[in-house]
């Protein structure tokens, strides 16, 4: 059964800090890691990997895959109060499961001003 | 608003009502998913459809029914419910080709 892992389950932080989110996963057949932001209620995508050491940047957030080791980390540096959320990570397998997402339980971010 | 619509926003039934949630996609996506979010829960995949046809029932209970008239419409009917079924309502949709879901706002249930 696929699975992926998130840690820490919450984190809370003052703004301007910078924050590691991780995620470790057991998939058959591996095809590709997904990091998602849910505010309020729809989560919004933020980052698609497929390959290992290549790290994706978006702003003050990225995203590097180890796919030796099985995990992913996201990065947010110089936080501010609307990165308060929670962040999915999630991993998309092939074959029979092809088109699936297998979601990790989710960070929740806090950040204080 | 995602380009995937959920209605509605809130629900609250008894446990011997019938109602139905409804998604709608203008993404021109083929395939369109239910998940389940429960607190302090993973998304829960419910039901998997490409192409109109459902390709994944992930063991859900018979009083949930899909039906996906065509690629871009999707309802979840429900019918006597049990409160532990309360739980955020999440649809989505992607081309079935690896690329990421865009979800909807979902429907935030209350089974009474």
């Amino acid at each position: 059964e696929d699975k992926v892992v998130q840690s820490p389950l919450s984190l809370v932080v003052h703004e301007g800090d910078t924050v590691t989110l991780n995620c470790s996963y057991e998939v058959t057949n591996f095809r590709s890691l997904l990091w998602y932001k849910q505010e309020k209620k729809a989560p919004t995508f933020l980052f698609m990997l497929t390959s290992s050491g290549i790290e994706k940047k978006s702003g003050r957030l990225s995203s590097i895959l180890d796919k030796k080791e099985l995990f992913s980390i996201l990065n947010i540096t110089a936080t501010q109060t609307g990165d308060s959320a929670i962040y999915l990570c999630a991993v998309g397998a092939g074959g029979t499961s092809y088109g699936k997402l297998t979601f990790g339980q989710g960070t929740i971010l806090t950040v204080h001003p | 608003e995602t380009g995937v619509t959920q209605t509605p926003r809130h629900l609250v039934m008894g446990m011997t009502n019938k109602k139905s949630l409804k998604c709608e996609q203008h993404l021109g996506h083929n395939a369109m998913y239910w998940y389940k979010q429960s607190a302090k829960k993973p998304l829960e995949l419910m039901f998997v459809y490409n192409f109109k046809e459902q390709t994944e029932n992930n063991s859900v209970p018979s009083r949930f029914s899909p039906e996906c008239p065509n690629s871009s419409h999707l309802f979840l009917h429900l019918h006597t419910l049990q409160p532990e079924d309360s739980a955020l309502y999440l649809c989505a949709s992607s081309q079935n080709n690896g690329q990421p879901y865009t979800f909807g706002s979902g429907t935030r249930l209350t089974v009474v």
